[in-house]
């Protein structure tokens, strides 16, 4: 079992639309985790951190449920400029004082008009 | 200002060629990765240096070797090309990742995109 999921899309959704990306991952011992958004061709850009209690900036809500091990993010109506891949990302410790993250292979979104 | 730059953007070069990709970060970050996105976009973490010390050291060929000057550049460089090593190689730097917690973003420079042929 791949150590963070996600499907894959793609997504096409309209100008305007709702969009929900879910993710699994499968260290319980995992502590910290965020979206990343990667635009074609260039570098992955830190989106949002995803806190316990949920947390939203503008259209951008994430959500993570440590019980089932997932995190959610969902993109209100959406713009072209939402266009990209999001990609999930959690950050393991792997006993001592390593941290790493961990990628998952990212949702892609393409927002028509 | 680029926070996170790498050189050189593109390499094509032939199988069996040794070639280095040099990284430099002006954030004050403690802590440099380098990732391998392969062509099914997926993104994984090869090495991680935290002020000079290597810090994660994935199963990663010995023909990858970074090598830390000092705890703004990070470079790699690899030895015997194989077609296999083809793909988009990311730096990445962040404060400190052995903090408790891990919170803290990494930030990514444009990334290398490597081609053997």
């Amino acid at each position: 079992r791949k150590e963070v999921e996600q499907d894959p899309g793609p997504f096409n959704v309209p100008e305007g639309a709702t969009v929900a990306f879910n993710c699994t991952y499968s260290n319980s011992a995992s502590q910290s985790f965020f979206w990343y958004r990667q635009d074609c061709r260039k570098e992955p850009k830190l989106l949002m951190s995803v806190y316990s209690s949920g947390n939203e900036d503008g259209r951008f809500t994430a959500q993570l449920n440590r019980a089932s091990q997932y995190i959610s993010l969902l993109i209100r109506d959406s713009k072209l400029s939402d266009s990209a891949t999001y990609l999930c990302v959690v950050n393991m410790n792997y006993g001592g004082a390593t941290n790493k993250l961990i990628f998952g292979t990212g949702t892609l979104l393409a927002v028509q008009p | 200002d680029t926070a996170v730059s790498q050189t050189p953007k593109y390499l094509v070069t032939q199988m069996g060629n040794d070639k280095s990709i040099k990284c430099e970060q002006n954030l004050g970050h403690d802590t440099m990765y380098w990732y391998k996105q392969d062509s099914k976009k997926f993104l994984k973490i090869m090495f991680s240096y935290n002020n000079k010390e290597l810090i994660i050291n994935e199963t990663v060929p010995n023909r990858f070797s970074p090598k830390s000057p000092d705890k703004a550049h990070l470079n790699l460089h690899i030895n015997s090309l194989e077609l296999g090593d083809s793909a988009v190689y990311f730096c990445a730097s962040s404060q400190d990742l052995r903090l408790a917690g891990g919170q803290e973003t990494q930030y990514f420079g444009p990334g290398t995109r490597l081609l053997v042929l």
